[in-house]
């Protein structure tokens, strides 16, 4: 299986700064013969489902703000917010999706200071 | 548009077999490149993939639960449908099923999720 590792586990970032999550796979999830990176980023609101953010490890779902942003390759991720919002507070999770089991990180938590 | 919606027991015994059904609307599991995931999140917890099955009916399985899971679609009635037997606590869990597009991003449209507790 491949093992994702998101860090921090938790953070706190005022309205409007930078938020910055790291996502790293024990493999690589990118697929030579296409140059994809099968990385999806996903924000989880209390009570809600998932809602995927970035797919292809940099491309944003329709209608997701463009203060959302992926970059990275291989096994190395970033889910970037680039000016947090309230309405951002919520766990984000990054999953792989190169191969089954599609596994997911632990979750980073993120709040407003 | 596109929507999901998990249907089954709220509740199961220990050892008991959970069936849980995915019915959906908007889109077919006979188009090429589609398919359903059945992904799980215990309370407070985080996601767990547990299935999925494609349009060709290829099907997949979390090798954790493999010996437990049968995965199954029944395309005339838009519905995909999963089973997992001998049922322990540790499976308590809300339950997700997603639409899955092999072009676009992997799960993007969920249904709400249905909460199983396995308690006797």
């Amino acid at each position: 299986d491949i093992v994702m590792t998101q860090s921090p586990d938790s953070l706190a970032v005022s309205l409007g700064e930078r938020a910055t999550i790291s996502c790293k796979s024990n493999q690589t999830v990118l697929f030579s013969s296409n140059n994809k990176n099968y990385l999806a980023w996903y924000q989880q609101k209390p009570r809600q489902p998932p809602k995927v953010l970035i797919y292809w490890a940099s491309t944003r779902e329709s209608g997701v703000p463009d203060r959302f942003s992926g970059s990275g390759s291989g096994t190395d991720f970033t889910l970037t917010i680039s000016s947090l919002q309230a309405e951002d507070v919520a766990v984000y999770y990054c999953q792989q999706y190169y191969s089954t089991p599609w596994t997911f990180g632990q979750g980073t938590k993120v709040e407003v200071k | 548009q596109i929507t999901l919606k998990e249907s089954g027991p709220t509740l199961v015994k220990p050892t008991q077999t959970l069936t849980l059904t995915c019915t959906f609307s908007g889109f077919s599991l006979s188009t090429s490149g589609l398919g359903v995931g059945w992904i799980r999140q215990p309370p407070g917890k985080a996601l767990e993939w547990v299935a999925l099955i494609y349009w060709d009916d290829d099907k997949r399985y979390s090798p954790s639960l493999k010996s437990r899971l049968t995965i199954t679609k029944d395309t005339s009635k838009n519905e995909v449908v999963v089973t997992m037997t001998n049922m322990d606590p540790v499976d308590t869990a809300t339950y997700y099923c997603a639409h899955v597009d092999i072009e676009a991003a992997p799960l993007n449209y969920w249904g709400q999720g249905t909460l199983v507790t396995v308690s006797s």
